[in-house]
Parts: C-alpha cells; structure tokens; sequence
C-alpha cells in the first residue's frame, strides 16, 4: 500500500530553526516533492528530492533517504508568513501521480 | 506568464445538480492533473490526462465523475448529481512533460452542495 506520515501540528518561534518530517512507504518511487499552503489557497511548489541527500534553496532545505523512506524540510530563520501547511509528496511510478501527506500546519509565533 | 487558471473560483450547487470545474494549464504544458481536497484531509489524486487522453484514473469515483482534456481549451472536471459529499476543494495541475518535471498548481474551485 501507499502510506506518508507527517505530524498533524507543529509549532515554532520567529526567526528560529524547523524540522518537519515525512516518512513514506510506496511503490515505484520517482521522488519526494514538499509544497506549502496557506489556508485556502493553491499549494506551491517548495523542493524537489530524488537522489538522496540535502537540496538547499535560500531558507528551505530538503533531505531525502530513500533506503529509509525519509525526507525533512527545514525552515531557518523563521518568519511570521511562514505559518501554513507544508505537504509532503511523493511521485509515484511513471504517470506523475503525487500521493500527498496529511500535511503539517506550522503556527509560527512571535 | 500567466499560472494555472481555474474556474470558477466558488461553485454551489444544490444536490442532483451538474458542477462543472476549468482548467487552463501553464503555457507551454500539455500534462494536467485533477486532485481533490476534502475539508480537514489531505489531497487525494483523481485523474491524469494529456491532450485528447485519459493516462491515469485510478483516484477518480466510479460514478458520477468525468475528465477531458480536448484538443482545444480547457481541461474539465465534470460531477454529475452531485450529493454533499462532493463538497471540496478540487485543485488543478499542470506540468510539461511527466517523468521529472515538477506539478504546478491552480488556485482551486472550492465546490459547496446544499
């Protein structure tokens, strides 16, 4: 079966360091996506990881492990605008199918 | 260069009635896909489609729901006797090519039935 699992809530203080984890189980994986949504709007593309190791872009980081079927996204020097969801997803097969985790809602607090 | 564009943005409908949702995908991208947000979940993968053709369906209900995406216009998401359940977000994504490339998103029709 296809399952990702990420924690439902997180909370942070502005300008400090996150972690937000995923761990997935799926079949014909063809790499890890992360996403950001703020409340009622589109997701928006924020990383992309398909060989393993650490993508770096400006204050977003992602991590992959594919032998462990892991990956984080790390947010550094936190902003209020940072509050939102952040949704991990992985591509699944050749279709381009992306299977989505619950999403984790950060509240980011002065 | 304009995103993806949805329309419309809000749609009610009353139980048994058709919804019809638009997608126009970025210039230059001929892959889309529908997905649908139920309130409080996750987004669930409903179909796939390139120009002309249904690629992938495996996330679409059995009943009730079709997808096109024709040579000329927008791609269509189209619920028939639509019931309460159907209440959601359905967002729209296009990509250019499938294998690597990564998906991006409409702002949403956000669907209500009474």
């Amino acid at each position: 079966g296809q399952n990702i699992d990420q924690p439902t809530e997180m909370t942070a203080t502005e300008g400090a360091i996150v972690q937000i984890n995923c761990t997935y189980q799926t079949s014909g994986f063809n790499g890890l996506f992360w996403y950001q949504q703020h409340a009622g709007e589109a997701p928006t593309f924020l990383s992309y990881n398909v060989l393993d190791g650490l993508e770096e872009k400006g204050r977003f980081s992602s991590f992959l492990s594919r032998s462990k079927g892991y990956s984080y996204l790390l947010l550094k020097e936190l902003q209020m605008k940072d509050s939102a969801s952040y949704l991990c997803a992985v591509r699944s097969g050749n279709t381009g199918k992306l299977i989505f985790g619950q999403g984790t809602t950060l509240q980011v607090k002065p | 260069n304009a995103g993806v564009m949805q329309n419309p943005r809000h749609l009610v409908r009353r139980r048994g009635q058709e919804a019809r949702l638009r997608c126009s995908p970025m210039k230059g991208h001929s892959h889309v896909y529908w997905y649908r947000q139920l309130p409080e979940e996750g987004l669930k993968f409903m179909v796939y489609l390139q120009k002309e053709n249904i690629i992938d369906e495996s996330g679409m209900p059995k009943e009730r729901f079709s997808a096109e995406f024709p040579k000329e216009g927008p791609s269509i998401l189209r619920i028939q006797q639509v019931v309460r359940g159907d209440s959601a977000a359905y967002f729209c994504a296009s990509s250019p090519t499938v294998s690597t490339d990564t998906q991006y998103f409409g702002p949403g029709t956000r669907l209500t039935v009474l």
